[in-house]
């Protein structure tokens, strides 16, 4: 079964831009999370997309936004890039059901490198 | 406001040693708490998960202990070797299964 896939893999932008990152979860996987990865803050929680609906959300700003298609392909948006938006974004998906509280162990892609000059 | 503190340190020990890593959190009620390992330029891997109500897991060399009334996790690596060198993180969840990641600690073994 092929894994978590992210593309594109690098990408450098300019302050100001937007961009969009994209995600195909492992098949048969209905949720799809994000997170944002720095040195100083750590793994932080974006939000996760359950059958096409935003179900959680984290503490970012709504310049972060996403969005997850009918066969759960997912996408993640970021408008007016700052500075401190370069990090490394990880797509995860997981065997989640619809009761959205059990356990299910995170597959997490390899990520995209963002930097924002 | 929640609150996951892991070793900020490194940690560095000698090949067959046992490595401990230790999760401690505040302010929360997890339902249960996993435990991944992420490596350079890598996403994290899933190792082990544990429910409020277990004391402990075990999975080959892996074993890990949860205690709700210290809020406090440890993950021990027996007969430990250098490819389980590599950050660990330890995640909890809530009742709306949102993951919250602690910062990780870096595992250094040598041989």
């Amino acid at each position: 079964k092929a894994g978590v896939t992210q593309t594109p893999r690098y990408l450098i932008k300019t302050r100001g831009q937007q961009v969009t990152l994209s995600c195909s979860p492992i098949s048969g996987h209905r949720s799809v999370s994000w997170y944002q990865q720095t040195p100083g803050q750590g793994l932080q929680f974006l939000f996760e997309y359950f059958s096409e609906t935003q179900r959680n959300k984290g503490n970012f700003p709504g310049r972060f936004s996403g969005r997850q298609f009918s066969n759960s392909r997912s996408e993640m948006n970021v408008s007016t890039l700052e500075l401190g938006d370069s990090a490394l974004y990880l797509c995860a998906s997981s065997l989640s059901t619809s009761g959205g509280a059990s356990p299910y162990e995170q597959y997490f892609g390899p990520g995209t490198r963002l930097t924002v000059t | 406001s929640q609150k996951i503190e892991q070793n900020s340190e490194a940690l560095n020990i000698q090949e067959g040693k046992t490595a401990t890593l230790t999760c401690n959190y505040t302010n929360y009620s997890p339902a249960y708490l996993q435990w991944y390992r992420q490596d350079p330029g890598r996403g994290p891997v899933f190792l082990l998960l544990i429910r409020e109500n277990e004391k402990e897991k075990r999975k080959e060399r892996l074993k890990v202990t949860f205690d709700t009334t210290l809020k406090q996790s440890l993950f021990h690596i027996t007969a430990s070797q250098p490819a389980d060198s590599a950050t660990y993180l330890c995640a909890l969840a809530g009742n709306t299964g949102k993951l919250i990641f602690g910062q990780g600690t870096t595992l250094q073994v040598k041989p």
